[in-house]
């Protein structure tokens, strides 16, 4: 099946850096997105990003469909930017289901 | 935003006693799916339904897991006779077609079930 990587593992920032979640997949995939957990479990959808670039206030995404890897970025971070980001793409198979990475856990600091 | 609604937040049962997590997907959703995530690790798959049926389940859903949609709007996951290995966040998540762009997938806010 479908592998997704996603790197770093950890990361920990000081309020306000920048920084960059990578997410590598081993398929052609017909969707991608990303995803934050926050300290209470929920999954907040980020992006829906197959392919191209999009933004969103601090936070930008870009998937490079051919190469098969998608890169957030998050600009000026604030601690409530901390939890887990998971990259999570759609099985090539019909029933739509999502193949999620190991997550990048982010730690930011005040 | 739409949303997919989870009941109940937290449930905590003794091992070997049968739960049901509810869901109500996006009104006018055709894929329902279920997941779940063991503490510290990533959200896996557990079963996708779709034209009230089971469409694929992973490897994780066995005998002891069914799923339901008793109506228009309820999508339920059971579980007969809990292990302690059962202890999760089960993800309720609802899609309105497969395979095409512009089709996000909405993930409910999650069940705890705590196995004691």
């Amino acid at each position: 099946g479908i592998q997704v990587e996603q790197s770093p593992p950890d990361l920990i920032l000081q309020e306000g850096a920048n920084s960059t979640l990578r997410c590598n997949f081993s398929d052609s995939v017909n969707n991608l997105q990303w995803f934050h957990q926050n300290p209470w479990g929920q999954l907040i959808n980020l992006f829906y990003i197959p392919s191209g670039t999009k933004q969103n206030g601090r936070l930008s995404a870009t998937t490079v469909a051919t190469e098969r890897y998608s890169l957030l970025y998050i600009s000026s971070s604030q601690t409530t930017d901390s939890g887990v980001y998971f990259c999570a793409v759609e099985d090539p198979g019909n029933t739509g289901k999502l193949i999620f990475g190991q997550g990048t856990t982010l730690q930011v600091k005040p | 935003e739409p949303e997919v609604t989870q009941t109940p937040s937290h449930q905590v049962t003794q091992m070997g006693q049968e739960v049901i997590l509810r869901c109500v997907p996006i009104s006018n959703h055709l894929y329902f799916y279920w997941y779940r995530q063991i503490l510290g690790q990533k959200v896996e798959f557990l079963v996708s339904f779709y034209n009230n049926e089971i469409s694929e389940k992973s490897e994780i859903f066995d005998d002891q897991f069914s799923v339901e949609r008793p109506d228009g709007s309820n999508f339920t996951l059971k579980i007969r006779s809990t292990k302690l290995e059962d202890s999760a966040m089960y993800f309720c998540a609802s899609k309105y077609l497969t395979g095409l762009e512009g089709n996000t997938i909405y993930f409910g806010e999650g069940s705890w079930l705590t196995v004691v």
